[in-house]
Order: structure tokens, then sequence, then C-alpha cells
């Protein structure tokens, strides 16, 4: 069946380098798709969002590029920081609601 | 300006017993979503509410049951509880339906059914 899925359930990073989420998408007519933050204890929070006639966005230390081609979405954080440990989420508007996919852990190695 | 608030944060309840959890979205937010999230499932979606009517709902038992209320409020009742039903109950809020504009998420209730 359809769904959203993530390559990896867990990455590890060094303070300071670039982090790179991957997420892969199987429904071409999905045309919203949204990346989600969830720190422990909390609920998710967005992070960046982007539209299926665009192909990258960039907003703070962060971009999104949507590779529709091979259903393709990734998350890039510049300069990874302690706070940016958590855990991380892909969402696509698919039949009238967001459907999420399964997660990435992201730990920061000081 | 005020985010979705979520009550009670923190909940323990018993098999067969029932619960209500409560919602509050954004001032403005029309919009609300249920979702449960377990570690072997991820988030699921369970229903979408906008001006007072269930617009969405997902794959769950009729256990799961909902209602908004004209100022937006909503709550979520799940009924003959179930160990399975331990979850974080996220409650979410947007302007328009259908997931097109993002959701914004409250904290949660995490229900314990023992």
């Amino acid at each position: 069946g359809e769904s959203v899925g993530l390559h990896l359930p867990t990455l590890s990073v060094q303070e300071g380098d670039n982090s790179i989420i991957n997420c892969a998408y199987s429904n071409s007519a999905s045309d919203y798709f949204i990346w989600y933050k969830q720190e422990s204890g909390k609920g998710p929070q967005f992070i960046i969002d982007i539209r299926s006639n665009m192909d990258k966005r960039q907003g703070q230390r962060v971009t999104v590029l949507l590779n529709k081609t091979v259903k393709h979405l990734s998350l890039q954080i510049a300069a990874t920081q302690p706070g940016d440990s958590a855990v991380y989420f892909c969402a696509e508007t698919r039949w009238e609601k967001l459907t999420f996919g399964t997660g990435t852990r992201l730990t920061i190695i000081p | 300006k005020a985010g979705v608030t979520q009550t009670p944060r923190y909940l323990i309840k018993t098999r067969g017993q029932q619960v209500t959890l409560s919602c509050s979205p954004i001032s403005g937010h029309r919009s609300v979503s249920w979702y449960q999230q377990t570690p072997g499932q991820g988030l699921q979606f369970l229903f979408e509410y906008f001006s007072e009517t269930q617009r969405n709902k997902g794959n769950f038992p009729g256990r799961f049951s909902g209602r908004q209320f004209s100022n937006s409020r909503s709550e979520m009742n799940v009924s003959t509880l179930e160990l399975g039903d331990s979850a974080l109950y996220l409650c979410a809020s947007s302007v328009r339906t259908g997931g097109g504009d993002g959701y914004t998420f409250g904290s949660g209730t995490r229900l314990t059914v023992v």
C-alpha cells in the first residue's frame, strides 16, 4: 500500500556538521509536504514545508528538497546544534489529511 | 498568541473504562485533528473536525469518537479502554481543513491503560 517512509530510523551527527534526513513517499498525487521536529515530551513542531510545484525551499539553517521523479524528500540542517536532537517526521497531504512517516531520531555527538 | 492546549497532560485509566480528552485550538483555527502516537505505529490519524462536523476519519474502531463545539474546541472519547489504547494522543489545529496548510500540534495527552 501507499506509505510515507524514512530511509533510516536513527542518525548520529557531529556537532557543527550538516545533517541530512531522508524520506520516501509513494503517492505521486501528494501536493504538500512538511517536516516536523518532535522533542521528548512535546508535540511535533513545524519546521518547514514545500509544495509540489517547488524543488527546494530554504529556512533558517534548514533546507527541504523535493524530487518528484523519485518521490524523495530530504531535510538538510546546517551546522547541527545540540538543540537539534529530536525525532524528525516527514508528512504529506494525502486523502485530505496529513500522513506521517515513521520518523528519524537525530542524535548530536558533542 | 496561545498555542494548542490539550488537557489533561497525563491520564491513567483501567481497562474497560472510558476517557475524554480535550483540545482547545489556536484562536481562529476551525479545524481540529486528532492523532494517536505509539512507538510501534507512529502517528496515526484518528479524525478531523471542521466547523463542528467530522470531515475525515482514520481506521480506528468505533470506540474512538469525537466532537467539536461551536467555539472550535474539540473532545475525543475512547470507550471500553484496552491496554493497546495506551498512547500519546495529539491534537492539531489549522485554519483550513484537509491538512493543506499544515497543523499546529499541542503537547498531547499521555494515556496509560492498566
